[in-house]
């Protein structure tokens, strides 16, 4: 149980252009989901919480209007990058816990790996 | 916030040697502690956790120490096999609150 489905695993787009990410719980019910960059060799670096009908909260130094979090239901989170820039290549993951078990682990997607060329 | 440290940043090990990682934190509201194991390119998986109430758990090579008192705990993973081989991360978290990462650990086991 507690599976959690993230699409695309890849993707490679032109700079400039925006690429969405979808995050789904797959059985159950995700009120908080979270994104993560990780660069390479690197540590997760929550980027933000997303919120279930409401805003997401970024963490500082993250561009809320560059990296657009959309939580509509209660089984998907989307991360929008807009204008992508070569810097902006990285691996993004989501994660997310069971609704009202505050001490369950995260359970990770498999991660998308972000190239902008 | 919380700030999780881990040590060390790499390890190496002959194969059937046991290893050991240490994470420290700083919040003593935390009670919550998972280990993941993530291999290149994949997702992080929990491989065992730990809560406040307790001071040791085991699951077959897998065990993970806490201290609460010093504010450490630390993964042991024995006989190792070169499947083991991965990144580790530790994570603290205080109810109600985000997952606080270390800086991760490569683990490499040497056949």
């Amino acid at each position: 149980g507690a599976v959690v489905s993230q699409h695309p695993s890849w993707v490679i787009c032109k700079s400039g252009t925006s690429v969405k990410i979808e995050c789904r719980s797959l059985d159950f019910q995700a009120t908080t989901m979270f994104w993560y960059r990780q660069f390479p060799k690197q540590s997760l670096m929550l980027m933000a919480t997303s919120n279930e009908g409401s805003k997401a909260t970024y963490e500082q130094g993250v561009e809320k209007d560059k990296f657009l979090i959309n939580h509509a239901s209660l089984t998907l989170s989307t991360l929008t990058v807009t204008s992508a820039h070569p810097e902006d290549s990285s691996f993004y993951i989501c994660s997310a816990t069971p609704t009202g078990r505050a001490n369950s682990p995260l359970h990770f997607g498999n991660g998308t790996r972000l190239t902008v060329t | 916030g919380e700030n999780v440290e881990q040590h060390p940043s790499t390890l190496s090990v002959q194969e059937g040697d046991s290893a050991v990682i240490k994470c420290t934190y700083s919040d003593s509201a935390s009670n919550y502690f998972p280990w993941y194991k993530q291999e290149l390119g994949k997702r992080p998986q929990l491989i065992i956790d730990i809560r406040s109430n307790v001071g040791e758990k085991k699951d077959q090579r897998i065990a993970v120490t806490l201290n609460k008192t010093a504010k450490h705990f630390s993964l042991h993973i024995t006989e190792t096999q070169p499947e083991d081989s991965a990144v580790y991360f530790c994570a603290a978290r205080r109810p109600g609150s985000q997952f606080y990462f270390g800086t991760g650990t490569s683990l490499t086991v040497i056949p």
